[in-house]
Protein backbone atom coordinates (compact mmCIF):
# COMPACT_ATOMS: atom_id res chain seq x y z
CA UNK A 1 0.00 0.00 0.00
CA UNK A 2 1.45 3.30 -0.81
CA UNK A 3 2.49 5.29 2.30
CA UNK A 4 4.21 7.90 4.28
CA UNK A 5 6.56 6.30 6.62
CA UNK A 6 8.54 7.57 9.74
CA UNK A 7 11.29 6.49 11.30
CA UNK A 8 12.12 5.56 14.21
CA UNK A 9 8.84 6.56 15.41
CA UNK A 10 10.58 6.93 18.98
CA UNK A 11 13.51 8.76 19.72
CA UNK A 12 15.05 9.77 23.00
CA UNK A 13 18.17 11.73 22.88
CA UNK A 14 20.31 14.16 25.23
CA UNK A 15 19.94 17.79 25.69
CA UNK A 16 22.19 19.24 23.23
CA UNK A 17 23.01 16.06 21.04
CA UNK A 18 22.23 16.03 17.52
CA UNK A 19 19.13 14.21 16.21
CA UNK A 20 17.96 12.56 12.83
CA UNK A 21 14.53 12.13 11.88
CA UNK A 22 13.43 10.39 8.53
CA UNK A 23 10.09 10.50 6.12
CA UNK A 24 9.62 8.31 2.71
CA UNK A 25 6.49 8.26 0.99
CA UNK A 26 5.18 6.18 -1.76
CA UNK A 27 3.15 8.01 -3.42
CA UNK A 28 5.22 10.20 -5.96
CA UNK A 29 3.48 13.31 -3.79
CA UNK A 30 5.78 16.32 -4.57
CA UNK A 31 5.17 18.63 -1.52
CA UNK A 32 6.21 16.98 1.90
CA UNK A 33 5.86 18.96 4.91
CA UNK A 34 7.39 18.80 8.45
CA UNK A 35 5.19 19.74 11.65
CA UNK A 36 5.75 19.63 15.43
CA UNK A 37 2.78 18.85 17.60
CA UNK A 38 3.25 19.15 21.38
CA UNK A 39 0.34 17.70 23.77
CA UNK A 40 -3.03 19.49 23.33
CA UNK A 41 -1.68 21.78 20.65
CA UNK A 42 -2.34 22.21 17.29
CA UNK A 43 0.16 20.32 14.42
CA UNK A 44 3.13 23.24 13.35
CA UNK A 45 3.97 23.28 10.23
CA UNK A 46 7.49 24.04 10.46
CA UNK A 47 8.95 23.74 6.49
CA UNK A 48 8.39 22.74 3.45
CA UNK A 49 9.23 21.36 -0.11
CA UNK A 50 7.72 21.59 -3.03
CA UNK A 51 9.48 19.59 -5.13
CA UNK A 52 13.40 20.66 -4.74
CA UNK A 53 12.04 24.13 -3.75
CA UNK A 54 12.82 24.34 0.78
CA UNK A 55 9.77 27.07 1.96
CA UNK A 56 10.37 27.95 5.60
CA UNK A 57 8.12 29.02 8.17
CA UNK A 58 8.93 32.60 9.58
CA UNK A 59 9.14 31.48 13.41
CA UNK A 60 10.85 28.14 12.95
CA UNK A 61 14.29 28.58 14.83
CA UNK A 62 17.45 27.90 13.16
CA UNK A 63 18.06 25.08 15.03
CA UNK A 64 15.70 23.20 12.64
CA UNK A 65 16.85 22.20 9.52
CA UNK A 66 15.79 20.01 6.87
CA UNK A 67 16.68 18.03 3.39
CA UNK A 68 15.13 16.15 0.97
CA UNK A 69 17.81 13.83 -1.52
CA UNK A 70 15.11 12.53 -4.12
CA UNK A 71 11.03 12.62 -4.09
CA UNK A 72 10.78 9.86 -1.48
CA UNK A 73 12.62 10.53 1.38
CA UNK A 74 13.07 14.01 3.70
CA UNK A 75 14.98 14.37 6.56
CA UNK A 76 14.42 16.52 9.80
CA UNK A 77 17.53 17.75 11.71
CA UNK A 78 17.48 18.97 15.00
CA UNK A 79 21.55 20.15 16.02
CA UNK A 80 20.99 21.10 19.25
CA UNK A 81 17.73 19.66 21.31
CA UNK A 82 16.76 21.30 23.91
CA UNK A 83 14.19 20.44 26.65
CA UNK A 84 11.36 22.32 24.76
CA UNK A 85 11.97 20.47 21.18
CA UNK A 86 10.36 17.31 23.05
CA UNK A 87 7.26 16.62 20.81
CA UNK A 88 5.73 14.83 18.25
CA UNK A 89 7.37 15.10 14.54
CA UNK A 90 4.54 14.34 11.66
CA UNK A 91 5.71 14.32 8.22
CA UNK A 92 2.66 14.73 5.61
CA UNK A 93 2.88 14.92 1.86
CA UNK A 94 0.79 16.02 -0.67
CA UNK A 95 0.36 16.45 -4.82
CA UNK A 96 0.49 19.66 -5.58
CA UNK A 97 0.07 21.62 -8.86
CA UNK A 98 0.25 25.71 -9.09
CA UNK A 99 -3.07 26.73 -8.49
CA UNK A 100 -4.41 24.13 -7.07
CA UNK A 101 -4.46 22.19 -3.85
CA UNK A 102 -4.93 18.23 -2.62
CA UNK A 103 -5.35 16.75 0.68
CA UNK A 104 -2.54 15.74 2.88
CA UNK A 105 -1.44 12.58 3.94
CA UNK A 106 0.31 12.08 7.55
CA UNK A 107 2.91 9.66 8.53
CA UNK A 108 2.58 8.07 12.10
CA UNK A 109 4.71 10.13 13.62
CA UNK A 110 8.14 9.99 15.47
CA UNK A 111 7.91 11.29 19.23
CA UNK A 112 10.98 12.99 20.16
CA UNK A 113 12.16 12.54 23.77
CA UNK A 114 14.80 14.74 25.03
CA UNK A 115 16.74 14.01 28.36
CA UNK B 1 -5.60 35.86 17.73
CA UNK B 2 -5.12 32.37 16.24
CA UNK B 3 -6.07 32.05 12.84
CA UNK B 4 -8.42 28.86 13.52
CA UNK B 5 -9.88 28.49 17.09
CA UNK B 6 -11.92 25.68 18.31
CA UNK B 7 -13.71 24.71 21.89
CA UNK B 8 -10.66 22.30 22.89
CA UNK B 9 -13.74 20.64 25.07
CA UNK B 10 -14.26 18.16 26.29
CA UNK B 11 -17.47 17.09 24.80
CA UNK B 12 -18.89 14.01 26.81
CA UNK B 13 -22.04 12.24 24.83
CA UNK B 14 -23.77 9.18 25.10
CA UNK B 15 -24.04 6.65 22.18
CA UNK B 16 -26.41 7.80 20.18
CA UNK B 17 -26.03 11.37 20.50
CA UNK B 18 -25.95 14.26 17.89
CA UNK B 19 -22.74 16.37 18.71
CA UNK B 20 -21.74 19.45 16.99
CA UNK B 21 -18.27 21.02 16.95
CA UNK B 22 -17.89 24.74 15.80
CA UNK B 23 -14.71 26.40 14.53
CA UNK B 24 -13.79 30.08 13.75
CA UNK B 25 -10.92 31.63 11.33
CA UNK B 26 -9.51 34.59 11.09
CA UNK B 27 -8.59 34.92 7.84
CA UNK B 28 -11.37 36.25 5.53
CA UNK B 29 -8.93 34.88 2.68
CA UNK B 30 -9.09 31.07 3.55
CA UNK B 31 -9.81 29.31 0.35
CA UNK B 32 -11.31 25.76 1.88
CA UNK B 33 -11.39 24.23 4.82
CA UNK B 34 -10.93 20.64 6.09
CA UNK B 35 -11.75 18.46 9.35
CA UNK B 36 -9.15 16.17 10.67
CA UNK B 37 -9.45 13.44 12.81
CA UNK B 38 -6.77 12.60 15.44
CA UNK B 39 -6.64 9.22 17.92
CA UNK B 40 -4.71 9.35 20.58
CA UNK B 41 -0.98 9.47 20.22
CA UNK B 42 -1.76 8.96 16.28
CA UNK B 43 -1.71 11.27 12.74
CA UNK B 44 -4.16 13.44 11.67
CA UNK B 45 -6.09 11.96 9.43
CA UNK B 46 -8.98 13.33 6.91
CA UNK B 47 -12.38 13.23 7.29
CA UNK B 48 -14.05 15.75 5.23
CA UNK B 49 -13.14 18.56 2.92
CA UNK B 50 -15.04 21.57 2.94
CA UNK B 51 -14.91 23.65 -0.36
CA UNK B 52 -18.66 25.09 -0.65
CA UNK B 53 -21.22 25.81 1.58
CA UNK B 54 -20.78 22.32 2.62
CA UNK B 55 -20.31 19.09 2.75
CA UNK B 56 -22.44 15.68 3.96
CA UNK B 57 -20.86 11.87 4.43
CA UNK B 58 -22.85 9.61 6.04
CA UNK B 59 -23.53 10.90 9.66
CA UNK B 60 -21.16 13.59 9.26
CA UNK B 61 -22.21 17.29 7.90
CA UNK B 62 -19.81 19.77 7.75
CA UNK B 63 -21.03 23.58 6.78
CA UNK B 64 -19.44 26.34 6.31
CA UNK B 65 -20.50 30.41 6.50
CA UNK B 66 -17.94 32.52 4.97
CA UNK B 67 -20.33 35.53 6.10
CA UNK B 68 -19.34 34.71 9.84
CA UNK B 69 -16.35 33.09 9.19
CA UNK B 70 -16.82 29.93 10.94
CA UNK B 71 -17.37 25.98 10.34
CA UNK B 72 -19.44 23.10 11.89
CA UNK B 73 -19.13 19.29 11.78
CA UNK B 74 -22.15 17.72 13.35
CA UNK B 75 -22.23 14.05 14.24
CA UNK B 76 -25.08 12.01 14.55
CA UNK B 77 -26.15 8.77 16.21
CA UNK B 78 -22.47 9.02 17.54
CA UNK B 79 -20.59 5.69 18.33
CA UNK B 80 -17.58 4.93 20.73
CA UNK B 81 -15.41 4.73 17.71
CA UNK B 82 -16.03 8.23 17.18
CA UNK B 83 -13.82 9.45 20.27
CA UNK B 84 -10.97 10.97 19.12
CA UNK B 85 -9.70 14.70 18.57
CA UNK B 86 -11.15 16.69 15.53
CA UNK B 87 -9.29 19.55 14.26
CA UNK B 88 -10.16 22.22 11.81
CA UNK B 89 -7.92 23.21 9.66
CA UNK B 90 -8.05 26.19 6.78
CA UNK B 91 -6.20 26.07 3.48
CA UNK B 92 -5.22 29.79 3.50
CA UNK B 93 -2.88 29.53 0.36
CA UNK B 94 -0.45 28.13 -1.96
CA UNK B 95 0.57 24.46 0.14
CA UNK B 96 0.06 25.82 3.64
CA UNK B 97 -2.53 24.65 6.08
CA UNK B 98 -3.16 25.95 9.42
CA UNK B 99 -4.31 23.76 12.16
CA UNK B 100 -6.75 24.60 15.20
CA UNK B 101 -5.72 22.95 18.39
CA UNK B 102 -8.94 20.61 18.09
CA UNK B 103 -12.11 19.81 19.88
CA UNK B 104 -11.79 16.54 22.50
CA UNK B 105 -14.90 14.24 21.60
CA UNK B 106 -15.50 11.52 24.56
CA UNK B 107 -18.55 9.08 23.40
CA UNK B 108 -19.81 6.77 26.55
CA UNK B 109 -21.47 3.40 26.54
Amino acid sequence: DAMVIQNPRYQVTQFGKPVTLSCSQTLNHNVMYWYQQKSSQAPKLLFHYYDKDFNNEADTPDNFQSRRPNTSFCFLDIRSPGLGDAAMYLCATSRSDRGSYNEQFFGPGTRLTVL
Amino acid sequence: RKEVEQDPGPFNVPEGATVAFNCTYSNSASQSFFWYRQDCRKEPKLLMSVYSSGNEDGRFTAQLNRASQYISLLIRDSKLSDSATYLCVAHLYGNKLVFGAGTILRVKS
